[in-house]
C-alpha cells in the first residue's frame, strides 16, 4: 500500500551544526507535503510545507527539498538549537482536496550542548 | 488568536466505559480533522468534518467510534464500550479551508 517513511530513526547533532532529516514517500500521486515538529507531550507543530511543482523552499533556518524522480523529501535545518530537540515528522496529503495527512513514523532530532 | 483546543488533556477509562474528547479549532476555520498515534508512531487519521457534515471517516473503526461537529460547540469524538487498545493519543486539527492543519495539544487516553 501507500506509505511515508523515514531512513533515519534518531539523529544526534552538534549545537551550532546543520541538521538534515530524510523521508520517502511511495505514493507518486502525492501533490502536498509537510514537516511537522513534535515536542514530546505536545501536538505536531507545522514547520513548512511544498506542493509538487515546487523542489525547494525556505523558511526561517529550515529548507525542504524535494525530489520527484526518486520520492525523496528533506527538510535541513540550520544552525541547529537545543530547542530544535522533538520528533520530526514528514506527512504526505493524499484524498480529494488533498486533505487526508498520512504521517511517516517520526525522527528524533537530540541537540548536543 | 488561541489555537486548537483540545479538552481533557488526559483521560482515565476503565473497559467498557465510554470516552468523550472535545475539540475547538482556531477562530475561522470550518474544518475539523482527528488523529490517533500510538506511542513511537506516526499520527494516522481517522474522521473530516465541517460543519454538522462528516465529509470522510474512512480511517476511523466501524464499531464504537463516533464524531461530530455541531453547528455549536466543539467537535466531539466518541468512543463507547473503551478497551485497552484503545490507549492512545487522539489529536484533532483544523484548518480554514483543505489547507494546512494546526493540531491540538493532544487528548491522552488511557484504558485500564
Amino acid at each position: 500500500g501507500e506509505s511515508v517513511g523515514l531512513h533515519l530513526p534518531t539523529l544526534s547533532v552538534q549545537e551550532g551544526d546543520n541538521s538534515i532529516i530524510n523521508c520517502a514517500y511511495s505514493n507518486s500521486a502525492s501533490d502536498y507535503f509537510i514537516w511537522y515538529k513534535q515536542e514530546s507531550g505536545k501536538g505536531p507543530q507545522f514547520i513548512i510545507d511544498i506542493r509538487s511543482n515546487m523542489d525547494k523552499r525556505q523558511g526561517q533556518r529550515v529548507t525542504v527539498l524535494l525530489n520527484k524522480t526518486v520520492k525523496h523529501l528533506s527538510l535541513q535545518i540550520a544552525a541547529t538549537q537545543p530547542g530544535d530537540s522533538a520528533v520530526y515528522f514528514c506527512a504526505e496529503a493524499s484524498g480529494a482536496g488533498s486533505y487526508q495527512l498520512t504521517f511517516g513514523k517520526g525522527t528524533k532530532l537530540s541537540v548536543i550542548p | 488568536n488561541a489555537g486548537v483546543m483540545q479538552n481533557p488533556r488526559h483521560l482515565v477509562r476503565r473497559r467498557g466505559q465510554e470516552a468523550r474528547l472535545r475539540c475547538s479549532p482556531m477562530k475561522g476555520h470550518s474544518h475539523v480533522y482527528w488523529y490517533r498515534q500510538l506511542p513511537e508512531e506516526g499520527l494516522k487519521f481517522m474522521v473530516y468534518l465541517q460543519k454538522e457534515n462528516i465529509i470522510d471517516e474512512s480511517g476511523m473503526p466501524k464499531e464504537r467510534f463516533s464524531a461530530e461537529f455541531p453547528k455549536e460547540g466543539p467537535s466531539i469524538l466518541r468512543i463507547q464500550q473503551v478497551v485497552r487498545g484503545d490507549s492512545a493519543a487522539y489529536f484533532c486539527a483544523s484548518s480554514p479551508e483543505t489547507d494546512t492543519q494546526y493540531f491540538g495539544p493532544g487528548t491522552r487516553l488511557t484504558v485500564l
